[in-house]
């Protein structure tokens, strides 16, 4: 199957500094690349959408200037948490969904733990 | 707003016996429907994507699609205490859309 790796898988910061998540798909090229967000004990909510080389579409009540995502390449889309606070901590999941592929089923990287203290 | 509906849960099962998960969905123009299981801690994992109304089956896995009731569900049989996880129902309209999941518990 379709393998997705996001790094770091957790990271701890000071409330006010900026944060960078990675995610890769490792065997596949991602024309679409999603970033979830998930609190502990809730479902999984949809952050942004983003396309390669083009702007991400966000969700509604998702400040954009505050994650900023960047889909550079097929196989790598970055969400950087600026000004993170402690409201912010979270479960962070990137999921993609590769070209040419038949079935679009999304593959989920591994997550990112972020705590902002 | 489309919306993809689960019971909560948590529902619990003895080993050996069939758990029976349920999902219904509000856009009839769905056409792609998927089940993920997801451990506490850990990102969800695709278990088994459905497309045409009727069974499919995978194993221990069988998911049931009903287009024209707007529900789709997923058997597991034999369960087993590693099936103990929650099993979030997916919708993929554009985008996939995820319902809230159902926390499964399977005592041995």
């Amino acid at each position: 199957g379709a393998v997705v790796s996001q790094h770091p898988s957790w990271v701890i910061c000071k409330s006010g500094t900026s944060v960078k998540i990675e995610c890769r798909s490792l065997d596949f090229q991602a024309t679409t690349m999603f970033w979830y967000r998930q609190f502990p004990k809730q479902s999984l909510m949809l952050m942004a959408t983003s396309n390669e080389g083009s702007k991400a579409t966000y969700e509604q009540g998702v400040e954009k200037d505050k994650f900023l995502i960047n889909h550079a390449s097929l196989t790598l889309s970055t969400l950087t948490v600026t000004s993170a606070h402690p409201e912010d901590s979270s479960f962070y999941i990137c999921s993609a969904r590769g070209s040419g592929r038949a079935s679009p089923e999304q593959y989920f990287g591994p997550g990112t733990r972020l705590t902002v203290t | 707003q489309k919306e993809v509906e689960q019971n909560s849960g948590p529902l619990s099962v003895p080993e050996g016996a069939i758990a029976s998960l349920n999902c219904t969905y509000s856009d009839r123009g769905s056409q792609s429907f998927f089940w993920y299981r997801q451990y506490s801690g850990k990102s969800p994992e695709l278990i088994m994507f459905i497309y045409s109304n009727g069974d499919k089956e995978d194993g221990r896995f069988t998911a049931q699609l009903n287009k024209a009731s707007q529900y789709v569900s997923l058997l597991i049989r034999d369960s087993q205490p590693s099936d103990s996880a929650t099993y979030l129902c997916a919708v993929l309209w554009g985008d996939m859309r995820f319902g809230a999941g159902t926390r499964l518990t399977v005592k041995p």
